[in-house]
This record gives structure tokens, sequence and C-alpha cells, in this order.
């Protein structure tokens, strides 16, 4: 059974950081392109990052490219989100999703999420 | 890029028959694979559909999914609605290297 279990989230203040991780297992993790998606309180889902399974490709949304930097360690199946230069509109659950072998680009597997509130 | 337009709301009698609509907003929605998500309240999301009409194995057949090149747009259809059904439901795909959602659509069963 695949099990996504995201922590590190918590009260940071505007313009601070945070990492965040995602331990993985029930599957082989770097045969797999991991993700991280947010949902603001009350609003819908936002795709924020992709990482392939070896990691040498990464991708961003617009909103938050040269702030976060997604990561991963194939050994320690885990995947990371490093946040830098926190704004309140990051203020968000943040979930961990594995990629679908069936289709590009889809999410076969959630997390339970971490909430991150930036405020001062 | 593209945006997908989800309406906010809708609402339907246990039983009956609803549909969701996602539209592309330019581009050919045909071009592209259109994944459904089910969201339930205090909970994490999950596929209902994907690749446009492709159910998972654990779905109920009650849930389809279908590509209308004429409105350029997708849609989730739920039929024989049961109260477990509430939830939100999102539209995704991909343009390239970006992933997008629609907004969400809130699905009430009363």
């Amino acid at each position: 059974e695949v099990q996504l279990l995201e922590s590190g989230g918590g009260l940071v203040q505007p313009g601070g950081s945070l990492r965040l991780s995602c331990a993985a297992s029930g599957f082989t993790f770097n045969n797999y392109a991991m993700n991280w998606v947010r949902q603001a309180p009350g609003k819908g889902l936002e795709w924020v990052s992709t990482i392939s399974g070896s990691g040498g490709g990464t991708y961003y949304a617009d909103s938050v490219k040269g702030r976060f930097t997604i990561s991963r360690d194939n050994a320690k199946k885990t995947l990371y989100l490093q946040m830098n230069s926190l704004r309140a509109e990051d203020t968000a659950v943040y979930y961990c999703a594995k990629a679908s072998p069936a289709a590009q680009a889809m999410f076969d597997s959630w997390g339970q999420g971490t909430l991150v509130t930036v405020s001062s | 890029n593209f945006m997908l337009t989800q309406p906010h709301s809708v609402s339907e009698s246990p039983g009956k028959t609803v549909t969701i609509s996602c539209t592309r907003s330019s581009g050919n929605i045909a071009s592209i694979y259109v994944h459904w998500y089910q969201q339930r309240p205090g909970s994490s999301p999950t596929t209902v559909i994907y690749k446009d009409d492709q159910r998972p194995s654990w779905v109920p057949d009650r849930f389809s999914g279908s590509i209308d090149s004429s409105s350029n747009s997708a849609s989730l259809t739920i039929s024989g609605l049961k109260t477990e059904d509430e939830a939100d439901y999102y539209c995704q795909s991909s343009d390239g290297s970006n992933v997008l959602f629609g907004g969400g659509t809130k699905l009430t069963v009363l």
C-alpha cells in the first residue's frame, strides 16, 4: 500500500523559510516523479512543483519559481520542498502526490497534507 | 498557457444524474488528457477518472468521463447519485511542464 506522510509545516513569519518533507513507502520510490500540490484555506488545488524520478528534472509553478526548491533523496525515499521568502499567499495545506504510471502529469496517491501558515 | 473553468457549484437529488463541465479556455480539449479528482471534506483528493474517460478499478461505474470538442470541454457524469458523492470535484490537465487544475465544483446531494 502506498503511503505518503508529510511533515514540516507550521507557522512562519513573512520572509521566512520552511522545509517540508514527505516520507514515502509501499512503492519503488525512484521509479516515479513526485509532486507538491497546495490548497489555500477554503480554496481549490494548485500545483506547486514536480521532480522526476532521478531528480534530474524539476518544474515549478510561476507563483513559486525562484523561491521554492523541490528535491528528493531516493535512498531515504523522501521528497522535500524548501520554501524561502514566504508570503502570506503561500498559506495553504501542502500535499505530496505521487505521479501515476497510467498517465503523464496525473496523481494517483496523495498524502494527508501539512499546513503552512505565513503570518506575523 | 490555458485555463480550465468549472462551475462553482451544482446540486441534485439522490438517485439522479449530474454532469460537471470543465472548459478549456484556448486550444483543443482533445489534444490533452483530463483527469478528475474527488475531495470529500477534510480529506485528500482521490482520482475518479483519468485520461478523459478511464475509471480506476475501485471507482463505481456510476462515474464516467467524456470529451466534447464542440464545446471544448471535458465532463464528469455521476449517475444514481448517493449522499456519499457530496464532495468537491476538480478537473486537471497538463500543458507541457505546467500542471493546471480547474477551480473546483462543489457537488451537493440534497
